[in-house]
């Protein structure tokens, strides 16, 4: 099985400053990798995914990540964080290596990493 | 298009009871997962049902939980004698069929809070 690792359990920023979110992970083969954000209360949004190709994928909200396959890390980025982003962050893989041609999957996701904004 | 839709959100239930929570996909999609959110945890994966066929139910409980996804209506996760210790957000997600350019990208659902006094 996969697995997913957040080393942050909490991270404080201030508005405006930049925001580094880490997560690495143990997969047998090039990963997907999946970011989501999940307000209070709230459901998840998926903010990016990697499937192959360009390693610094770009989602919304303005977020960033860049998988760094050397180093088995997949960070979540963002240059500037607003206030709105206070919220738990995942990191995501699927539970098992992709089958020869893909197959859909369950995901198993990282502890969470819950960010704190300040004024 | 409607995203994923769960109900209840909010459901409490005396111990021993029955939890019926309930979950629709996303138009044209096949493919349900549940996941359980214990406080302070990530989500973890219960089942992976496609229409009518259980196709990974290893994170299921092995007593009182099961799950169904019939070929019409939603799809069901029910919990039979709830104990406190069900106490979690349970969540739905949903994706297509292989072949569509979101194949292996979920969606999820808002969730339902089951609450057992």
């Amino acid at each position: 099985a996969q697995s997913v690792t957040q080393p942050d359990i909490h991270i404080t920023v201030s508005e405006g400053a930049s925001l580094e979110l880490r997560c690495n992970y143990s997969y047998g083969a090039t990963p997907y990798l999946f970011w989501y954000v999940q307000s209070p209360g709230q459901g998840l949004q998926l903010l990016l995914k990697y499937f192959s190709g360009d390693t610094l994928v770009q989602g919304i909200k303005g977020f960033e990540a860049e998988f760094k396959r050397s180093q088995s890390s997949f960070n979540l980025r963002k240059p500037s964080v607003h206030w709105s982003d206070a919220a738990e962050y995942f990191c995501a893989v699927p539970r098992h290596r992709p089958q020869t041609g893909g197959g859909a999957d369950g995901l198993t996701f990282g502890k969470g990493t819950h960010l704190i904004i300040q004024p | 298009n409607a995203g994923v839709m769960q109900n209840p959100r909010h459901l409490v239930r005396r111990r021993g009871q029955e939890a019926r929570l309930r979950c629709s996909p996303m138009k044209g999609h096949s493919h349900v997962y549940w996941y359980r959110q214990l406080p302070e945890e990530g989500l973890k994966f219960m089942v992976y049902l496609q229409k009518e066929n259980i196709i990974d139910e290893s994170g299921m409980p092995k007593e009182r939980f099961s799950a169904e996804f019939p070929k019409e209506g939603p799809s069901i996760l029910r919990i039979q004698q709830v104990v406190r210790g069900d106490s979690a957000a349970y969540f739905c997600a949903s994706s297509p069929g292989p072949g569509g350019p979101y194949y292996n990208e979920q969606f999820f659902g808002p969730g339902t809070r089951l609450t057992v006094l």
